[in-house]
């Protein structure tokens, strides 16, 4: 149980376009998501905490109008990068707060992301 | 600003136990000590929890001291699965409170 899916698991895109990145909890409903980034060689970091129905909060220096977030239901968060550009290149990997327990995140695969 | 405080680095034979230390001197009582461990390019893999207690899953055992300023995840038999980037993390056990990933220790399990 616990299973969180992204698609797409990799995606290369031109400078200026847009990419949806979607995370679902497979088997539990989750009321909170979160969304990080990872370049190489660093560790994760946090870029903001979905609430199902109501807006995300974006952690300190990430462009909430650049970095849309959208949780519509208990089971569907979408991350949508915005006139992407080289520098948005990353990995980017989302989580879901299981509802039953100690509110541990269970991870999603991530998402390689590739702005030419 | 990390809570915790891992070794940047760690190598274990395979077959034999790696005992991964943290320090969080500064946790608060209703913070529970958190591991997590990402494989290359990969999501990062929840492994256990604990409060104050002694705890053992199928995958580990975390060891927190009496004072709980630090705790050792232990691998009880490593393999070469096992090597990965393993993060000891301090957290509040509640649904809207994410976990911030500190540098973590690099395992590196040889045959």
């Amino acid at each position: 149980g616990a299973v969180v899916s992204q698609h797409p698991s990799w995606v290369i895109c031109k400078s200026g376009t847009s990419v949806k990145i979607e995370c679902r909890s497979l088997d539990f409903q989750a009321t909170t998501m979160f969304w990080y980034r990872q370049f190489p060689k660093q560790s994760l970091m946090l870029m903001a905490t979905s609430n199902e129905g109501s807006k995300a909060t974006y952690e300190q220096g990430v462009e909430k109008d650049k970095f849309l977030i959208n949780h519509a239901s208990l089971t569907l968060s979408t991350l949508t990068v915005t006139s992407a550009h080289p520098e948005d290149s990353s990995f980017y990997i989302c989580s879901a707060s299981h509802p039953v327990g100690g509110y541990e995140q269970y991870f999603g695969p991530g998402t390689r992301l590739t702005v030419t | 600003d990390a809570k915790t405080t891992q070794p940047p680095s760690m190598d274990c034979a395979e077959g034999r136990a790696a005992n991964l230390p943290c320090n969080h001197s500064t946790i608060s009582g209703n913070e529970y000590v958190y591991w997590y461990r990402q494989i290359h390019s990969q999501g990062p893999q929840y492994i256990i929890h604990g409060l104050k207690n002694n705890e053992t899953n199928e995958m580990a055992s975390l060891i927190i001291t009496e004072d709980r300023k630090s705790s050792t995840l232990i691998l009880p038999h490593a393999t070469l699965r096992d090597t990965a980037v393993y993060y000891c993390i301090v957290r509040v056990s509640q649904a809207g409170t994410a976990l911030i990933f500190g540098k973590g220790t690099t395992l590196s399990v040889s045959s």
